[in-house]
């Protein structure tokens, strides 16, 4: 059964820089889609982008000046980093797979809370 | 980008009620439309793929139908563990995008 799992910091600065860590376990992360969506708290679901296992990329345009994810298949996690955060980046940051023949968001993570405060 | 639109954005229902969730895409998806269930504090989770295929273990109880730009999402007879927020999501192109959300609420 495969499960991921975010990990990171739960409270940044504003203008650092956010670094969150997807880790995947249950299953190898190659030959998907991973995906990283975001819900501030009592709103809807806003996707980030996605990374697939050979490092290609998609960026939600809305944020890829500052966004930049990675993939480290030795260790079967993802990162998402995200810079210049301001108060507006404060969000339940979710990791999920994407399957690569239908296209749904077939397994998530739990979600880590980020808070962007001085 | 794809815009999606859920109507309505709430609704109140009884057990045992047949809900009817609607998403319309800005411009055609073909059926690459993807609908999960929200509970509160709790991911989402996958209910709908390819507009209409039920996911492995969710109720048959629920369903999709649509192509193009209009789907929707049936709940045939409405249980106390079906009430949750539920957002639709295109998966045609990037940047993906979801749906406002439908909260399903006690009526």
């Amino acid at each position: 059964q495969v499960q991921l799992q975010e990990s990171g910091p739960g409270l940044v600065k504003p203008s650092e820089t956010l670094s969150l860590t997807c880790t995947v376990s249950g299953a190898s992360i190659s030959s998907y889609f991973w995906t990283w969506i975001r819900q501030p708290a009592g709103k809807g679901l806003e996707w980030i982008g996605r990374i697939y296992t050979s490092g290609t990329t998609n960026y939600n345009p809305s944020l890829k000046s500052r966004v930049t994810m990675s993939v480290d298949t030795s260790k079967n996690q993802l990162s998402l980093k995200l810079s210049s955060v301001t108060a507006a980046d404060t969000a339940l940051y979710y990791c999920a797979r994407e399957d690569t023949t239908s296209r749904p968001l077939d397994v998530w993570g739990q979600g880590t809370t980020v808070t962007v405060s001085s | 980008d794809i815009q999606m639109t859920q109507s309505p954005s709430s609704l109140s229902a009884s057990l045992g009620d047949r809900v009817t969730i609607t998403c319309r895409a800005s411009q055609s998806i073909s059926t690459y439309l993807n609908w999960y269930q929200q509970k509160p504090g709790k991911a989402p989770k996958l209910l709908i793929y390819a507009a209409s295929s039920l996911q492995s273990g969710v109720p048959s109880s629920f369903s999709g139908s649509g192509s193009g730009t209009d789907f929707t999402l049936t709940i045939s007879s409405l249980q106390p563990e079906d009430f949750a927020t539920y957002y639709c999501q295109q998966s045609y192109s990037t940047p993906r995008t979801f749906g406002q959300g439908t909260k399903v609420e006690i009526k």
